[in-house]
C-alpha cells in the first residue's frame, strides 16, 4: 500500500520568513495530493491540493509543487504570520471510484512574532 | 451553513462501557469515514462507507463498529474490546462522484477512558 512520510515534524520560524513542508510517497499511481490544516483541538481542514497533471500551484502565500518523478511533493508558505501556526498534513491518493487516502505524521509549524 | 457536525466535543467513559459518536453532514455527500488521531501520528482510518447500508473496515477497524442508515448520518461506536480507546477521532465526507478523493472534515470528538 502506499506509504507517505512527512518531514521535518516540527518547524519555527520567525514571522515573515517562508516555511517549507515535505514530504514523499512511494506508490506511483498516486495522483492526487491534499494539504491540510489543523488548529489546536480542530478538524483539519483542507488549505490546498495538486493533482499530477501539474507540477505547481499556487494559492496567494501558499504553493504546492509536485515532482512525480521522484515522488515527492512540498508546501510552501511565504510571508509567514502568527495565524499560519498550526499543524500541516499532507496526503496522497489515487484517482477514481474510492481510493484510500494516505497521510503523512504531521509538521508542527509555530511562527514566532 | 453546509458543513459537517460531531458530538459530543468531548467524550468521558468508563472502562468496560460502550460509547457512540455522533458525526452528521449536510452536504449530500455519499461518503463518510471515521479517523483516528493519536499525539504526533497521522490520521489512521477505522471504517468507512460509500453508500447507505453498506461500510468497510479500515486499517483499525478493531474494538469499533459503525452504521450507516441514513445518507446524512454515520455513528461510530466505540466498544469496550478497544483496547486504548483514548484519542481524538475525525469524521469526514467526500462526494462520491468526485474524480479525485477529496475529503472534508468535522471538528472532531476527544474521547477520554478514565
Amino acid at each position: 500500500g502506499e506509504n507517505v512520510e512527512q518531514h521535518p515534524s516540527t518547524l519555527s520560524v520567525q514571522e515573515g520568513d517562508s516555511a517549507v513542508i515535505k514530504c514523499t510517497y512511494s506508490d506511483s499511481a498516486s495522483n492526487y495530493f491534499p494539504w491540510y490544516k489543523q488548529e489546536l483541538g480542530k478538524g483539519p481542514q483542507l488549505i490546498i491540493d495538486i493533482r499530477s497533471n501539474v507540477g505547481e500551484k499556487k494559492d496567494q502565500r501558499i504553493a504546492v509543487t509536485l515532482n512525480k518523478t521522484a515522488k515527492h511533493f512540498s508546501l510552501h508558505i511565504t510571508e509567514t504570520q502568527p495565524e499560519d501556526s498550526a499543524v500541516y498534513f499532507c496526503a496522497a491518493s489515487i484517482k477514481g471510484g474510492y481510493q484510500k487516502v494516505t497521510f503523512g505524521t504531521g509538521t508542527k509549524l509555530q511562527v514566532i512574532p | 451553513d453546509g458543513g459537517i457536525t460531531q458530538s459530543p466535543k468531548y467524550l468521558f467513559r468508563k472502562e468496560g462501557q460502550n460509547v457512540t459518536l455522533s458525526c452528521e453532514q449536510n452536504l449530500n455527500h455519499d461518503a463518510m469515514y471515521w479517523y483516528r488521531q493519536d499525539p504526533g501520528q497521522g490520521l489512521r482510518l477505522i471504517y468507512y462507507s460509500q453508500i447507505v447500508n453498506d461500510f468497510q473496515k479500515g486499517d483499525i477497524a478493531e474494538g469499533y463498529s459503525v452504521s450507516r442508515e441514513k445518507k446524512e448520518s454515520f455513528p461510530l461506536t466505540v466498544t469496550s474490546a478497544q483496547k486504548n480507546p483514548t484519542a481524538f477521532y475525525l469524521c469526514a465526507s467526500s462526494p462520491r462522484d468526485s474524480s479525485y478523493n477529496e475529503q472534508f472534515f468535522g471538528p472532531g470528538t476527544r474521547l477520554t477512558v478514565l
